[in-house]
């Protein structure tokens, strides 16, 4: 397991974007693959996409295609995951979480997302 | 990509066992023994309880316990605790485009 710290909770208005950062131990961040999770108010996990820092290898799911950008910084061993064109229905927990197989094992502590105008 | 599928809700009595079942298709759960399952409380972040289908993270009881046939895969809670209620989901590598998928989430009430 390791210790993944997220940003602080965002307030956007509709149509905005918002970067969420994700910071992994640099001694594993060129292991793991890192993903991230959706969790809508009250409602299931649903996954978003996710990148190999490694290798830089990205994937998204398609439901987000289009609307989300995960980049990785080596130097700072940092995650991002950008949304875009935000709506009222995007207003969720959006967490980090990396495993060395195919399982989450360490998950960031969440951020959560709220947008309203 | 489809969630999974579970039952929205199961109950069960302290000391009891119950078991939730987690269907997908021959593309996810039936093609891979990549199955996970995840315990979340309110407010707080999932937490990996059974993977690659039957393992047990070390430190979680053996009271959780996972099994596959087919397209659909379990999770069986047996000696029912009040902790163990919770939000269980179960998550599977896919061969389709989005290469994971969680599914719907089941409350289990311990009461």
């Amino acid at each position: 397991q390791v210790l993944l710290v997220q940003s602080a909770a965002e307030v956007k208005n509709p149509g905005a974007s918002v970067k969420v950062s994700c910071k992994a131990p640099a001694n594993t961040f060129t292991i793991y693959a890192m993903h991230w999770v959706r969790q809508a108010p009250g409602q299931r996990l649903e996954w978003m996409g996710w990148i190999f820092p490694g290798t830089g290898k990205i994937q998204y799911s398609q439901k987000f295609q289009g609307r989300v950008t995960i980049t990785a910084d080596t130097f700072a061993s940092t995650v991002y995951m950008e949304l875009t064109s935000l709506r009222s229905e995007d207003t969720a927990v959006f967490y980090c979480a990396t495993g060395a197989n195919y399982y989450y094992d360490s998950w960031g502590q969440g951020t959560l997302v709220t947008v309203s105008s | 990509q489809s969630a999974l599928t579970q039952p929205a809700s199961v109950s069960e009595s302290p000391g009891q066992s119950i078991t939730i079942s987690c269907t997908g298709t021959s593309s996810d759960v039936g093609a891979y023994n990549y199955v996970s399952w995840y315990q979340q409380y309110p407010g707080k972040a999932p937490k990996v309880i059974i993977f690659d289908v039957t393992s047990r993270p070390s430190g979680v009881s053996n009271r959780f316990s996972g099994s596959k046939s087919g397209n659909t895969a379990s999770l069986t809670i047996s000696g029912l605790q009040v902790e163990d209620e919770a939000h269980y989901y179960c998550f599977s590598y896919t061969s389709s485009s989005a290469p994971w998928v969680f599914g719907g989430g089941t409350k289990l009430t311990v009461l």
